[in-house]
This record gives C-alpha cells, structure tokens and sequence, in this order.
C-alpha cells in the first residue's frame, strides 16, 4: 500500500534556529496534510496540500507539496519554545484511508 | 468546534478481559477512525466507518473489532486483551469529503497486564 516516509526522524534544534521535515513518497500523493502532536497530546491538523507546487504559509510555518507530488515539506522560521512536538504528514490511501509518516519529533532548547 | 470524546483517559486491563473503548463525537461527521500509537511504529489504522453499521478493516484488524450504531458513536472491542494491546489508541473524525483534516480525541492509554 501507499506509504509516506518522512525524516528525520528527530530534531534539536536552538531557539531562534529553523526547521525542516520532510516527506516523501514513491508514488504521486492525491493530497498532503500536516499535523502536529504536542507532548503528552493528541494530533491535531495544520493544513491540507493538493495542488502541484503548492506552498502554503501559517505564520513561520510554511507548508509546500512538491511539483510531482511525490514530497512535501514543513518549514518553521526561528523555532520558540512553543513549537515542540512531533510532526505528521499524512496522505490519502486508497478509499478512505489517511497514511501517516512516523513523524518528526522537534524539540527546542531555550 | 468539532469534539471527539474518548470515554477514558486511562485504562488498565488484564490479559483475556473484553474491552470497549468509547467515542463520541458531536458535529454529524460521516467517518470516524480508530488508531493506536506506539513509539518508533507513528499511527496505524485498525478500523473505520463511514457510515451507520458500515465499518471497514484498516491495516492492523487483528484482535479488535468495531460497533457503529449510531452516527455519532464509534466503539473499539479488544475481544480477549493481550499485553502487545497495551497502546495509545485515538479516535478521529472526518466529513464526508476526501479534502478534510481529521479530528482527534485526547486518547485512551491502555495498559493491559
């Protein structure tokens, strides 16, 4: 079945430093969305990625899907404290199905 | 705000109990998920519905089972609970379209001994 890879795994990173995840696929994705999971929380959905090259903006956050849809990427400028958490890309399977990276676990040093 | 509810925040079961994890949401979504989540593995699917009696096996059925009787409740039975059960599991919610984000309950940390 499809599959979403997603790395790194984990990341530290200073306060004030950027941040990268990134997600890729085999094969083209139909859409990408992106959640976030805080520490001892639950996942809780950014945004959602369905055109070719798309790129998306939330603040520090920016959200792009690649030309062939095949990757995706989360970007945060100048981290905070408050940025903590792990990181998911999902991505439609078949039917109903939403496929999940296993994450990207962010933490931030004050 | 759409809420997911998950009846516990806590669980502890022991091994060859029968376990019913509850959800309940309030915004008439048509699908509702069950996932577990453990560390290294991310979130597996082990069953969906999107509609009333209609349920569907996701990648990780085995040992689990579902029960949609009413739109808004969507229940996960461990039929006989063995410790590999032991999980966070997470209930979500979509509308009807593809193009929605998911809704997630707080979770249910299950500990079966």
């Amino acid at each position: 079945g499809q599959q979403v890879m997603q790395i790194p795994q984990y990341q530290h990173v200073q306060e004030g430093e950027d941040f990268t995840t990134y997600c890729n696929s085999s094969t083209t994705l139909s859409n990408i969305q992106w959640y976030k999971q805080r520490p001892g929380g639950h996942p809780v959905f950014l945004i959602q990625l369905v055109k070719s090259g798309e790129v998306k903006k939330q603040k520090r956050l920016t959200f792009q899907f690649g030309e062939a849809k095949k990757n995706s990427s989360l970007h945060i400028t100048a981290t905070q404290t408050t940025d903590v958490g792990t990181y998911f890309c999902a991505s439609q399977g078949g039917s109903e199905k939403l496929v999940f990276g296993k994450g990207t676990k962010l933490t931030v040093n004050p | 705000d759409v809420k997911v509810t998950q009846s516990s925040r806590y669980l502890v079961k022991r091994t060859g109990e029968k376990v019913f994890l509850e959800c309940v949401q309030d915004m008439d979504h048509e699908n509702m998920f069950w996932y577990r989540q453990d560390p290294g593995l991310g979130l597996r699917l082990i069953y969906f519905s999107y509609d009333v009696k209609m349920k569907e096996k996701g990648d990780i059925p085995e040992g689990y089972s579902v029960s949609r009787e009413k739109k808004e409740r969507f229940s996960l039975i461990l039929e006989s609970a063995s410790t590999n059960q032991t999980s966070m599991y997470l209930c979500a919610t979509r509308r009807g379209s593809l193009y929605y984000g998911y809704t997630f309950g707080s979770g249910t940390r299950l500990t079966v001994v």
